[in-house]
């Protein structure tokens, strides 16, 4: 059974610093998608790391991904308070023959409180 | 419409009760899914369909849920006899193909809050 466990759970952060959120999962993947969703909002996607060594940008946000640790790393640079929400990692696990439908594994979320 | 839509946005009922929760995927996307959201579970899977046929219902809590889909597009969550272990935010989300595809993302509709009283 694969499973997915983001730390922390809680972050909270000032303006202006950095921070890493983390995520292992536990079964060979090579397609990881990190999430963000807002308050009473859905889900918004962020990123799409599909191979070993992948690095993805966007803003004060990037994100990475280390297929034979099984770990992807989301790194918040100089934080903003418009940065507060809950951040999840997703991974798609390959069926036996190495096809996917885009079935997706959540980990548990980590809240991003960033204040002045 | 411009994104995945679903109905109603709240519900709340009695357990016992039987509801329905509506999903209008992006118009030509063929993949859909269903996920829950609780506080003590997450985010899971529930069910996926691939057109109107759903090949993986693995996610399906217990044989009081069941999901249907028509015309490759609207879906439909049914829970019978409503429990309170059921209370949730119920989110959809379609793909273009569900191939998993590097490129096919999921959308997310705005989720379905449901609670029983």
């Amino acid at each position: 059974e694969l499973k997915v466990e983001q730390n922390p759970l809680f972050l909270s952060m000032q303006e202006g610093k950095n921070y890493t959120i983390y995520c292992n999962y536990s079964t060979t993947s090579d397609r990881l998608y990190w999430y963000r969703q807002d308050p009473g909002k859905s889900l918004e996607s962020l990123f799409v790391l599909l191979s070993n060594g992948a690095v993805k940008q966007e803003g004060r946000l990037m994100a990475s991904l280390d297929t034979k640790a099984r770990l992807s790393t989301l790194h918040i640079t100089a934080a903003v308070h418009d940065l507060s929400a809950t951040y999840f990692c997703a991974v798609d696990l390959r069926n036996a023959g190495g096809t996917s439908y885009g079935k997706l594994t959540f980990g548990q979320g980590t809240i991003l409180t960033v204040h002045p | 419409g411009a994104g995945v839509s679903q109905s109603p946005s709240n519900k709340v009922t009695e357990k016992g009760k039987d509801v329905e929760l509506r999903c209008d995927p992006i118009s030509g996307h063929t993949a859909l899914y269903w996920y829950r959201q609780s506080l003590g579970q997450g985010l899971e899977f529930l069910i996926y369909f691939q057109g109107n046929s759903a090949p993986d219902k693995s996610g399906l809590p217990s044989d009081r849920f069941s999901a249907e889909r028509t015309g490759g597009s609207v879906s439909t969550l049914t829970i019978q006899r409503t429990q309170q272990e059921d209370s949730a935010v119920y989110l959809c989300a379609s793909s273009l193909t569900g191939t998993g595809d590097p490129t096919d993302t999921q959308y997310f509709g705005p989720g379905t809050r449901l609670t029983v009283l």
